[in-house]
């Protein structure tokens, strides 16, 4: 079954903790986007990779950090930088993303439901 | 940079009863995605648009992308309460409307 799987569904952390957030798809897609969601205002990109060992810094990016050293992963490190941690966040992954031009359909994961407390 | 925004925020319908939900970008856009997201769920892809003035439909779904690529429309006719979610539209630039909320009484 082809798909993009994120673990675990719910998380929960005290303040000042980092915490990773795992994403993982068998899609062979080369793009991988990560996505915070807040109730009333979208999706709002974090970060996104159009290639392996490369990313690309999104709208709010401040306080979390990524990395890309497999095709297949793009983990999520919330930082405790990040003061307002609390959020849906989803994973996503489409053929391609250039920048420019056209983009691709993107396939979503079931997502992470973080809270920090 | 590219600003969209959708509305309505949030629509309640009767069963039956049409819905429409708009979104505007302030820039030209390449292409328009539309996107449906159950309550608790994730977001599913529904269609992509690429040229201007283009119309798709999908059973009870139209979809349409201005003449100036820098709008968009998703129609439903006909409302059945399995379209009850929220709806977005995606922009080339990675950037989501805020969503439509559409709940359908039976």
């Amino acid at each position: 079954d082809g798909g993009i799987t994120q673990s675990p569904k719910y998380l929960f952390r005290k303040e000042g903790q980092n915490v990773t957030l795992s994403c993982e798809q068998n899609l062979n897609h080369d793009a991988m986007y990560w996505y915070r969601q807040d109730p009333g205002q979208g999706l709002r990109l974090i970060y996104y990779s159009q290639i392996v060992n490369d990313f690309q810094k999104g709208d709010i990016a401040e306080g979390y950090s990524v990395s890309r050293e497999k095709k297949e992963s793009f983990p999520l490190t919330v930082t405790s930088a990040q003061k307002n941690p609390t959020a849906f966040y989803l994973c996503a992954s489409s053929f391609f993303y250039s920048g420019t031009g056209i983009t691709y359909e993107q396939y979503f994961g079931p997502g992470t439901r973080l809270t920090v407390t | 940079g590219q600003q969209v925004m959708q509305i309505p925020q949030y629509q309640h319908v009767q069963e039956g009863e049409d819905f429409t939900t708009y979104c505007n970008s302030s820039t030209t856009l390449s292409n328009i995605q539309w996107y449906k997201q159950r309550p608790g769920g994730h977001p599913v892809f529904l269609i992509q648009l690429v040229k201007s003035g283009e119309v798709k439909k999908q059973k009870r779904l139209t979809f349409q992308f201005g003449e100036a690529k820098k709008n968009s429309s998703l129609h439903i006719t006909a409302t059945q309460t399995t379209d009850v979610g929220t709806y977005f539209c995606g922009t080339d630039k990675l950037i989501f409307g805020t969503g439509t909320r559409l709940q359908v009484f039976p």
